[in-house]
């Protein structure tokens, strides 16, 4: 949809901790919802994405999971460490156009040793 | 293959001057998207391509803003006459179809003074 939310904005956690990021998207037709991470000074990179045929994609400390009904899909990072530090980015389709993603404001990760 | 290339990394210029960002997509790709990253405004869509086509350039702010790509290997963002509030980081990504598996290149820093 045309409004991606996501929260929290910033998440500070102790190396090893997990850490879970949440948005919601507005179109019950959005099929695709890709994560992304940017480095400072960096583009963003995609590091998973999921299509709404399922409901979780695991890689290796990354999983997303996505809750169709209630319309919100999260990132799940397991056993942080200090490099998952970083702005994570989640995205949605756009309503008008589904080859335009619409992305949420960022969340800010520090992951403290 | 060495991903998204964009040119300057950098650029500082004057208030009404023309400003010239040139990218070079990921070879292969169909897909070409120009973005926008401002604290304030997010990351924004502003037009994208497929097969060197303008399909949606309704994120562009102003006619300030125009965009090209002569071929699949290239396509410039120009900004004439620049403005202070043109000053943010513009992106070029590229993607072998749609809004999935979209690769960022490094961007460039532009600052109106």
């Amino acid at each position: 949809g045309e409004n991606v939310e996501q929260h929290p904005s910033t998440l500070s956690v102790q190396e090893g901790d997990s850490a879970v990021i949440k948005c919601t998207y507005s179109d019950s037709a959005s099929n695709y919802f890709p994560w992304y991470k940017q480095e400072l000074g960096k583009g963003p990179q995609l590091i998973i994405d999921i299509r709404s045929n399922v409901g979780e994609k695991k890689d290796q400390r990354i999983a997303v999971t996505l809750n169709k009904t209630a319309k919100h899909f999260s990132l799940h990072i397991t056993e942080t460490q200090p490099e998952d530090s970083a702005v994570y980015f989640c995205a949605a389709p756009s309503s008008y156009n589904t080859d335009k993603l619409i992305f949420g404001t960022g969340t800010r990760l520090q992951v403290f040793p | 293959d060495a991903g998204v290339i964009q040119s300057p990394r950098h650029e500082v210029t004057e208030m009404g001057q023309e400003v010239t960002l040139r990218c070079k997509p990921i070879s292969g790709h169909d897909y070409l998207f120009w973005y926008r990253q401002t604290m304030m405004r997010g990351l924004e869509l502003l037009i994208y391509f497929n097969n060197n086509v303008p399909i949606d350039d309704s994120g562009m702010p102003e006619d300030r803003f125009s965009a090209k790509m002569p071929n699949a290997s290239f396509s410039t963002l120009k900004i004439q006459p620049s403005e202070p509030r043109d000053s943010a980081v513009y992106f070029c990504a590229s993607s072998p179809g749609g809004p999935n598996e979209q690769f960022f290149g490094p961007g460039t820093r532009l600052t109106v003074l």
